[in-house]
C-alpha cells in the first residue's frame, strides 16, 4: 500500500458525459501528479500540482482539468468524454515538486470505460 | 523532447533464468532514471533508481546502472522467480525547466516467468 488513495476504482460512463476522479496523496506529500495509461499511448503525464498551485502540464486535453484543494487532495475532471478517453488514470504524490530526483508514490488507479 | 525507449515484450522466461530488459533514453542534461514495476491489477511501484552517471540502483535482486556514454539504464536480474511476473517501466525525470519532477515513461515490458 503506497498511501495514495484513488476513488472510484472503476467508472463506466457514456460518451459526452463528465466525470470526476479523486486522489488523496500520502500524508505530508505536497505534490500530486496525474497520469493516463492507455494501450496505444502508454503512460503519459497529464498535470502536476504543488501545494494547490499548478506546477507543470503534460499532454492534457483541453476537455480535462484538475485542481488541488487546501487539504491537498486533488480532482481530475474529464468532460465531453470520447471513446478514446477510456484508460487507467493514476495519481501519484511526492513530498516536493523539485528537484529532479523526486520519488513518486502511485495510487491503484481509476479505470474509466467510456461506452 | 525527452524520451525513453525500452525493449518490447512480452518476455517469457523460465524460473531461475537471467533477465535483461533494455532501456535507453534521450534527455537534455542529467536526468534521474527509474525502473517501476506494475503487478497485475495494481499501481506502479518504484523498483530502483539512479540519480547520476555510473550510479547503480538495486533492489530485490534487480540491478541497473546509469550509463551516460550509452544513454542506457538496462534492468538485470540473475535469477527470476514466478513472482517477478509483471510489467516493467523504465522512466526518467528531467532536471530543467518545466519538466522537473514529472516522469516520462517507456512503453513497458511485460515479463512472464514460468515455473
Amino acid at each position: 500500500d503506497s498511501g495514495v488513495t484513488q476513488t472510484p476504482k472503476h467508472l463506466i460512463t457514456a460518451t459526452g458525459q463528465r466525470v470526476t476522479l479523486r486522489c488523496s496523496p500520502r500524508s505530508g506529500d505536497l505534490s500530486v501528479y496525474w497520469y493516463q495509461q492507455s494501450l496505444d499511448q502508454g503512460l503519459q503525464f497529464l498535470i502536476q500540482y504543488y501545494n494547490g498551485e499548478e506546477r507543470a502540464k503534460g499532454n492534457i486535453l483541453e476537455r480535462f482539468s484538475a485542481q488541488q484543494f487546501p487539504d491537498l487532495h486533488s480532482e481530475l475532471n474529464l468532460s465531453s468524454l470520447e471513446l478514446g478517453d477510456s484508460a487507467l488514470y493514476f495519481c501519484a504524490s511526492s513530498v516536493v515538486g523539485t528537484p529532479s530526483y523526486n520519488e513518486q508514490f502511485f495510487g491503484p488507479g481509476t479505470r474509466l470505460t467510456v461506452l | 523532447g525527452d524520451s525513453v525507449t525500452q525493449m518490447e515484450g512480452p518476455v517469457t522466461l523460465s524460473e531461475e533464468a537471467f533477465l535483461t530488459i533494455n532501456c535507453t533514453y534521450t534527455a537534455t542534461g542529467y536526468p534521474s532514471l527509474f525502473w517501476y514495476v506494475q503487478y497485475p491489477g495494481e499501481g506502479l511501484q518504484l523498483l530502483l533508481k539512479a540519480t547520476k552517471a555510473d550510479d547503480k540502483g538495486s533492489n530485490k535482486g534487480f540491478e541497473a546502472t546509469y550509463r551516460k556514454e550509452t544513454t542506457s539504464f538496462h534492468l538485470e536480474k540473475g535469477s527470476v522467480q514466478v513472482s517477478d511476473s509483471a510489467v516493467y517501466f523504465c522512466a526518467l525525470s528531467g532536471n530543467y525547466g518545466g519538466s522537473q519532477g514529472n516522469l516520462i515513461f517507456g512503453k513497458g515490458t511485460k515479463l512472464s516467468v514460468k515455473p
